[in-house]
C-alpha cells in the first residue's frame, strides 16, 4: 500500500546479531503494529503503539524492542536475533478506533541463520 | 479476551462454484469482526468489516459475511469462485475493551480449480 513502507523487503542474519526493521506511514494514523506471520499460527501481535513514545506488549513480545519517535515511523528491534525469530514481520497502521480495520505494509521475510 | 477460529486450513472448490470459508469467535462483548485477504507476497488486504449496523456486510471482489450472534460466527462466502480468488483468508476481531488490538485467525488457503 502507498501509504505504508517496511524496510528491508528482505534479511538474511546470522543467528546472535541485532536487527531493525523499520515502518514508516505517510497516512499519519495514531496507531501502528508489528505482527509476525508463520505458517499455523496466522498473525501474532508482538508490539503496538497508541501515539509517539507511547508502546505496549503483545502476545510473542519477547526478545523484541520498538521505538516511536516520530508520528510516521515504528521500528521494531530483535535484540539478538534466534533461528526462532525467522518468520515474515508485517506492519499495520489504522485510525483512531477498533472498527476502522487495518491497512497493511507488504511485509519484511527475514532469516536468521 | 476474544479468539477466532477458522474451521479448515485449505480449502478447494471448482471455479464457478460457491466459496464457504467458516469463522466463529469468542468475545465476552460486542465484536467488530473483519475478513482479510493475503495474495502470495503481499501484505493482508481489508475485504469486509462488521461494526454492529447490518448483520449482512458486502465487502470487495463479491464476497459477503454475515454476522450470526446466536452462533457466534461470521462466516465469508462469495457465490462464484474466481480463478483470481485463490488467496489466503483471514478473520480477525477486536473490541472496544480489548484495547487497540485486533486477534487474527490462523487462516483458510482458498484454492480454484478449473
Amino acid at each position: 500500500d502507498a501509504g505504508i513502507t517496511q524496510s528491508p523487503r528482505h534479511k538474511v542474519t546470522e543467528t546472535g546479531t541485532p536487527v531493525t526493521l523499520r515502518c514508516h506511514q505517510t497516512e499519519n494514523h495514531r496507531y501502528m503494529y508489528w505482527y509476525r506471520q508463520d505458517p499455523g499460527h496466522g498473525l501474532r501481535l508482538i508490539h503496538y503503539s497508541y501515539g509517539v513514545k507511547d508502546t505496549d506488549k503483545g502476545e510473542v513480545s519477547d526478545g523484541y524492542s520498538v521505538s516511536r519517535s516520530k508520528t510516521e515511523d515504528f521500528l521494531l528491534t530483535l535484540e539478538s536475533a534466534t533461528s526462532s525469530q525467522t518468520s515474515v514481520y508485517f506492519c499495520a497502521i489504522s485510525e483512531s478506533r477498533q472498527d476502522f480495520g487495518y491497512t497493511f505494509g507488504s511485509g519484511t521475510r527475514l532469516t536468521v541463520v | 479476551a476474544q479468539s477466532v477460529t477458522q474451521l479448515g486450513s485449505h480449502v478447494s472448490v471448482s471455479e464457478g462454484a460457491l466459496v464457504l470459508l467458516r469463522c466463529n469467535y469468542s468475545s465476552s462483548v460486542p465484536p467488530y469482526l473483519f475478513w482479510y485477504v493475503q495474495y502470495p507476497n503481499q501484505g493482508l488486504q481489508l475485504l469486509l468489516k462488521y461494526t454492529s449496523a447490518a448483520t449482512l456486510v458486502k465487502g470487495i471482489n463479491g464476497f459477503e459475511a454475515e454476522f450470526k450472534k446466536s452462533e457466534t460466527s461470521f462466516h465469508l462466502t462469495k457465490p462464484s469462485a474466481h480463478m483470481s480468488d485463490a488467496a489466503e483468508y483471514f478473520c480477525a476481531v477486536s473490541t472496544l475493551t480489548g484495547g487497540f488490538k485486533t486477534i487474527f485467525g490462523a487462516g483458510t488457503r482458498l484454492f480454484v480449480k478449473a
